[in-house]
């Protein structure tokens, strides 16, 4: 088993550049999760989806979207980034418990 | 909502001594308080977990202690080891709900 896998592992982009960062678990999960982390401030959860189909915002949503794909796979879009938004990203995913996380992908916005 | 604070952000022992992370959160409805630990590059591991139904709980080296009147709960390491230095998070919620608060994390560096 993998667990919960995350592509790409790093980035950059060039503010006002879109991306769509991929979360995959092989776990038959019904949560998944988006985390940013960002030095001293912990993991900050960005939105979430309960199960497949529904979708719900976390406590630092803004200029993010998601799309639950399917049981497996919950993916996060940056329209138009911003240098805000460089952060390390971890998703992850849980059924009950606990959370199990990805590796992360680290974004940087210039 | 749940708030948790998480104490000290920075710590740094000798290889052998203990080591002690606090947490306080401010939601007496929470009964789930985990703890994760992060190597660089890697993404948060659960270390281990308590239910508000006990009061500690020990695995090997590492125990969690939970005081539920005055909501906080700690994580203690006894004889560090190199392989001990990393980023430690505590966490609470309730079981069956949706969303994990993260504290801020702790920086623990064992010094050989």
């Amino acid at each position: 088993n993998a667990g919960v896998t995350q592509t790409p592992k790093f980035q950059v982009l060039k503010t006002g550049q879109s991306m769509t960062l991929q979360c995959a678990q092989d776990m038959n999960h019904n949560s998944m999760y988006w985390y940013r982390q960002d030095p001293g401030m912990g993991l900050r959860l960005i939105y979430y989806s309960a199960s497949e189909g529904t979708t719900d915002k976390g406590e630092v949503p803004n200029g993010y979207n998601v799309s639950r794909l399917n049981k497996r796979e919950f993916s996060l879009r940056l329209e138009s980034a911003a240098p805000s938004q460089t952060s390390v990203y971890f998703c992850a995913s849980k059924d009950p418990l606990p959370l199990h996380f990805g590796n992360g992908t680290r974004l940087t916005v210039t | 909502g749940e708030n948790v604070e998480q104490h000290p952000s920075t710590l740094s022992v000798q290889e052998g001594d203990s080591a002690v992370i606090k947490c306080t959160y401010s939601d007496s409805a929470s009964n789930y308080f985990p703890w994760y630990k992060q190597e660089l590059g890697k993404g948060p591991q659960l270390i281990i977990d308590i239910r508000s139904n006990v009061g500690e709980k020990k695995d090997q080296r590492i125990a969690v202690t939970l005081n539920k009147t005055a909501k906080h709960f700690s994580l203690h390491i006894t004889e560090t080891q190199p392989e001990d230095s990393a980023v430690y998070f505590c966490a609470a919620s309730l079981q069956g709900a949706q969303k994990l608060v993260f504290g801020q994390g702790t920086r623990l560096t064992i010094n050989p």
